[in-house]
């Protein structure tokens, strides 16, 4: 059971644009939602996290909206460079214990120059 | 110097053999993962070690077998490999006690084929 849905599969934007990945999920006790961000051949590494009490994070040019309502967030990412080329998941857990990270599918992106 | 190295980079070979991933940390984190990504990029976590003891275990094959031997380390035995095992295992690592960021720490992974 995929308790992360994580829409597009992928993505490509010119330099820029304003990429939006979006996510949903189903556990209602889920209250912490970090962004990672994958190269190749690297291992992923958080980008941006967001907790329920508030509907917005931004960290430069990285933005997470929260709509709990809906059970949806969002990674916005501004101006896109190439070097934001990667795929990009984002993930849901109950706290920051024991990392049980539910991720989603992941979103391929490509930043054209 | 890498906060979180696995070896080796890449395994490959036939099926029904036992293989080994070694993992270690100089973050001084008290919490290890081991994290499968499938060929669909699909992460899913399979177990995790808080202070060399096991904490998470998800519905893996008895086939893992991980080991902590201190909470530096944390190594992935997998007995009688089949085809299905093909993947790239992650390890990670996390403070959960003390200073909880919630962040964890990935290394570059370890690229397993079973031929």
């Amino acid at each position: 059971q995929q308790q992360v849905k994580q829409s597009p599969q992928s993505l490509i934007v010119q330099k820029g644009g304003i990429p939006i990945i979006n996510c949903a999920y189903e556990n209602t006790a889920f209250d912490y939602f970090p962004w990672y961000q994958q190269f190749p051949g690297k291992g992923p590494a958080l980008l941006i996290a967001i907790r329920p009490d508030v509907s917005e994070k931004k960290e430069g040019r990285f933005t997470i909206s929260f709509n709990k309502s809906a059970k949806q967030f969002s990674l916005h990412i501004m101006d896109s460079q190439p070097g934001d080329s990667a795929t990009y998941f984002c993930a849901a857990s109950k706290g920051t214990g024991f990392q049980k990270l539910v991720f989603g599918t992941g979103t391929r992106l490509l930043v054209s120059p | 110097d890498t906060a979180v190295s696995q070896t080796p980079k890449y395994l490959v070979t036939q099926m029904g053999n036992d293989k080994s991933i070694k993992c270690e940390q100089n973050l001084g984190h008290d919490t290890m993962y081991w994290y499968k990504q499938d060929s669909k990029k699909f992460l899913k976590i399979m177990f995790s070690y808080n202070n060399k003891e096991l904490i998470i275990n998800e519905t893996v094959p008895n086939r893992f077998s991980p080991k902590s031997p201190d909470k530096a380390h944390l190594n992935l035995h997998i007995n009688s490999l089949e085809l299905g095992d093909s993947a790239v295992y992650f390890c990670a690592s996390s403070q959960v006690g003390g200073v909880n960021t919630g962040e964890l720490f990935f290394g570059e992974g370890s690229r397993l084929t079973v031929l």
